[in-house]
């Protein structure tokens, strides 16, 4: 299995507080992602990032902000927690070799309430 | 249109059954293309990639059409075991970056 933990694994917060998700990996993956899940959506990109300081926004970036200051880790920060942001958030990693793999971390499960 | 389309199933198969799920993708610029499984409340996990020439890995096989734009998997001997989600994945590095777009997933249920 890839090197990739996520913190907390579990989290409940009120609506309007701040959460910070953390993603760590251990393979030196240039490319860092962070989904979310929900029924009926599938996977949705939030924010990528290809490099130390390099983010881009993916499809709902709104509401989410990241930070990447070191390979290993990449940040997802909930500004101000919606119950809409209710979600499993799900970290990845790729690498622009072999066949491209994308490889997950086990799942951040939040719950705004 | 979704940018990659999958039915989402389930498939309710006995035991020892062949299944074939089909997906659709809308970038023909697409590169790379992958298959994932996830189970229920767990990390989608890499099944194979999908190659032109198409490849088998023991009861599974894969195959890409790139005429046509889809994508296939093929799951011989179907074991309890095989009950998941089936994810379909294509890549788009039309920004300059690469990012993976999923489909929203076939449901597989063997049944004893």
């Amino acid at each position: 299995d890839a090197g990739i933990t996520q913190s907390p694994r579990h989290k409940v917060t009120e609506t309007g507080t701040p959460v910070t998700l953390r993603c760590h990996q251990t393979e030196n993956h240039r490319y860092m992602y962070w989904y979310r899940q929900d029924p009926g959506h599938g996977l949705r990109l939030i924010h990528y990032s290809y490099g130390v300081k390099d983010t881009d926004k993916g499809e709902v970036s709104d509401g989410y902000s990241v930070s990447r200051s070191k390979t290993e880790d990449f940040l997802l920060t909930l500004e101000s927690a919606t119950s809409s942001q209710t979600s499993v958030y799900f970290c990845a990693i790729s690498d622009l070799r072999g066949d491209y793999e994308q490889y997950f971390g086990p799942g951040t499960r939040l719950t705004v309430t | 249109r979704k940018e990659v389309e999958q039915d989402p199933g389930p498939f309710n198969v006995p035991e020892g059954a062949t299944v074939a799920f089909n997906c659709t993708y809308s970038n023909s610029a697409s590169q790379s293309f992958f298959w994932y499984r996830q189970d229920c409340r767990k990390e989608p996990k890499l099944l194979m990639s999908v190659y032109s020439s198409g490849n088998e890995d023991g009861r599974f096989t894969a195959q890409l059409n790139r005429a046509s734009q889809y994508i296939s998997l093929l799951i011989r001997d179907s074991k309890l075991s095989d009950s998941a989600t089936y994810l379909c994945v294509v890549t788009d590095a039309t920004s300059g970056t690469y990012k993976y777009i999923f489909g929203t997933g076939t449901r597989l249920k063997v049944l004893a």
